[in-house]
């Protein structure tokens, strides 16, 4: 079956450490592998998207790779702010069958100034 | 600006009443999807449908139904409520064509079941 695992519950950095929160997965095929992020009182929303075509994604200052041999998928900032407090979400996406996605149980941030 | 719309924002129920959550969208997009989420679990699939007037089973459809009159509109039904229901549903909807495939998600919806 399709699932992902996120082993990091919880982190907490001081603003400009180094934020690294990684994930692995279980699947058949050739996946699309996002990163959503929900801030308190929200429904999450889309902050990258990495396909097996080119391995890595970018945005907002964060980067994510993914490695098909490992089946891991990693979430990295160089330096954090306190706005990024907000939990992350490692997601799996099946696009041929109607975009559904596979969620794992979030990694939630916090950072302190 | 994509938008999804989730009603009611908060609700208060009892054990065997009836509850319907109500989605609506205004992106033009096709798919659409009720997920329900609980501390430690992120968010699960309860169902899904890919055009009006059908509707598919997630991955705990169990104790749901789902309705979609139209291309706006998506409902999530409870027909007997149960404690274990009490979590946070989020409705979303995706495009079914383009590279994106990002899903828009509402703001939720709060369900206490007493």
């Amino acid at each position: 079956g399709n699932s992902v695992t996120q082993m990091q519950g919880q982190v907490t950095l001081s603003e400009e450490e180094f934020l690294f929160i990684n994930c692995t997965y279980s699947t058949t095929g050739y996946p699309t592998l996002f990163w959503y992020v929900q801030y308190p009182g929200e429904g999450p929303q889309l902050l990258l998207k990495v396909t097996t075509a080119n391995n890595k994604g970018s945005s907002r200052g964060f980067e994510a790779t993914y490695d098909k041999g490992t089946t891991s998928f990693h979430l990295q900032k160089a330096s954090v702010q306190e706005s990024d407090s907000a939990v992350y979400y490692c997601v799996l996406g099946r696009m041929s069958n109607y975009n559904v996605l596979y969620f794992g149980s979030g990694t939630k941030l916090t950072v302190e100034p | 600006e994509a938008a999804v719309t989730q009603s009611p924002r908060s609700k208060v129920a009892v054990t065997g009443g009836k509850v319907t959550l109500s989605c609506h969208q205004t992106n033009n997009h096709d798919y659409m999807y009720w997920y329900r989420q609980d501390t430690g679990h992120g968010l699960r699939l309860i169902h899904y449908s890919y055009v009006a007037d059908s509707t598919e089973k997630g991955d705990i459809p169990d104790g749901y139904k789902a309705s979609r009159p139209s291309q706006e509109n998506f409902s999530l039904i409870l027909e007997l409520a149960s404690l274990s229901q009490t979590a946070v549903y989020f409705c979303a909807s995706s495009r079914d064509w383009g590279s994106s495939y990002e899903q828009y998600f509402g703001p939720g919806t709060r369900l206490t079941v007493l």
